[in-house]
């Protein structure tokens, strides 16, 4: 089993549209969780920070669910702009972070 | 502006020719690491550094070394490059500790013939 598993998508949304992603991670003492964006042959850039209480950056909301292990990010009112790859981001031991494959997000007019 | 930079951003060479690409930040980061990324295959680790002059293997270690002799400074070295170590490569740094920002230099595109 992968440390951390995204599904890859593409994700094909219309504009205006809510999109979902899901990320689940095996290491139940990992304590970090991020999202990453990555745009097409580009560094991948922090997003948000994930917390245990949630957390809300205008039209991105991430989750966190230490019981399921898994965590989430919607965003509303998708624009072109969002059309990029999530990554989702978890440590391991080591303070060494763990990236998920991504997930691909494609916004049509 | 804090960033981190990496050089070169291209490269095509030969198989075998011993090469270094190069990682410098300006944000006086501990921690330093090198990630390769392939279609499928996400981001992995090849090595990090927590900080100068203590250096380790992340998961795709092999044909691959680093040296850490400036608290800035993380150069990648490949010996004797092989064709499948074409990748895209990235340097990122950030402080110690699990809630710090990752920083990413823009990348360097290694194509080996």
């Amino acid at each position: 089993r992968k440390e951390v598993e995204q599904d890859p998508g593409p994700f094909n949304v219309p504009e205006g549209a809510t999109v979902a992603f899901n990320c689940t991670y095996s290491n139940s003492a990992s304590q970090s969780f991020f999202w990453y964006r990555q745009d097409c042959r580009k560094e991948p850039k922090l997003l948000m920070s994930v917390y245990s209480s949630g957390n809300e950056d205008g039209r991105f909301t991430a989750q966190l669910n230490r019981a399921s292990q898994y965590i989430s990010l919607l965003i509303r009112d998708s624009k072109l702009s969002d059309s990029a790859t999530y990554l989702c981001v978890v440590n391991g031991d080591t303070g060494k972070l763990i990236f998920g494959q991504g997930t691909t997000l494609q916004v049509k007019p | 502006e804090a960033q981190v930079t990496q050089n070169p951003r291209y490269l095509i060479t030969v198989t075998g020719k011993k090469l270094t690409v190069t990682c410098s930040q300006n944000m006086n980061h501990e921690y330093m690491s090198w990630y390769r990324q392939d279609p499928g295959l996400g981001l992995r680790q090849i090595y990090y550094s927590m900080n100068v002059e203590v250096t380790d293997k992340g998961d795709v270690p092999e044909g691959y070394k680093v040296s850490r002799k400036e608290k800035r400074n993380f150069p990648l070295i490949l010996e004797s490059p092989s064709p499948n170590q074409t990748s895209l490569y990235f340097c990122a740094s950030r402080n110690l500790g699990m809630t710090g920002e990752q920083y990413f230099g823009p990348g360097t595109r290694l194509t080996v013939t």
